[in-house]
């Protein structure tokens, strides 16, 4: 099973800053098979980005994603209030999905 | 509006069973593999179980293999979760999700999850 480790656990940023959020795959994924999500609290999750760069519909610009094989990034270039959240990225291999376990983007 | 929603969570005792129904409305329910991802209460996401579209493959984390199966009625646009041999660790809230056209493997569409509570 591959283990997907995200970094940092929470992250202290202001609206307008840049966040850069890491995931980090104990072996190989393909670029098809990663995906990043956004969760509120007390919210279902929302997918941001598939295929480890594209958008998923509705997502606003100020999101990309990037990276290939162990490492994959997730991009916020400006944080707008509605984007303090949880962020997971989640693989599938071998049948088998897994998620990270998630980085936490807080108001400072 | 593709819709998803979620019924049948409860509190259940240890060792009991519950079934979790998630009924699929604004598309075509027969087209798309489902999943099954739950989230014990603060914690992250995992993923429990998928079936295909026809109903003919399924699969299971290793957590919920031998007690969970996962089942859909593609004349009632319905997918379903038979959750036996109850352990505390499956509290949780348990989503349903759609898993995206070709072969992409991400969820697009989530439901808001009903809540699974296994204790004595």
């Amino acid at each position: 099973e591959i283990v997907l480790t995200q970094s940092p656990g929470t992250l202290s940023l202001s609206p307008g800053e840049r966040a850069t959020l890491s995931c980090r795959a104990s072996q190989s994924v393909s670029s098809s098979y990663l995906a990043w999500y956004q969760q509120k609290p007390g919210q279902a999750p929302r997918l941001l980005i598939y295929g480890a760069s594209s958008r998923a519909t509705g997502i606003p610009d100020r999101f990309s994603g990037s990276g290939s094989g162990t490492d994959f990034t997730l991009t916020i270039s400006r944080l707008e209030p509605e984007d303090f959240a949880v962020y997971y990225c989640q693989q599938y291999g071998s049948s088998l999905w897994t998620f990270g376990q998630g980085t936490k983007v807080e108001s400072k | 509006e593709v819709q998803l929603l979620e019924s049948g969570g409860d509190l259940a005792q240890p060792g009991g069973s519950l079934r979790l129904s998630c009924a699929a409305s604004g598309f075509t329910f027969s087209t798309f593999a489902m999943s099954w991802v739950r989230q014990a209460p603060g914690k992250g996401l995992e993923w429990v179980s998928a079936i295909s579209e026809s109903g003919g493959h399924t699969n299971y984390a290793d957590s919920v293999k031998g007690r969970f199966t996962i089942s859909r009625d593609n004349s009632r646009n319905t997918l379903f979760l038979q959750m036996n041999s109850l352990r505390a660790e499956d509290t949780a809230v348990y989503f349903c999700a759609r898993e995206m056209h070709g072969s992409i493997y991400s969820f697009d569409y989530w439901g808001q999850g009903t809540l699974v509570t296994v204790s004595s």
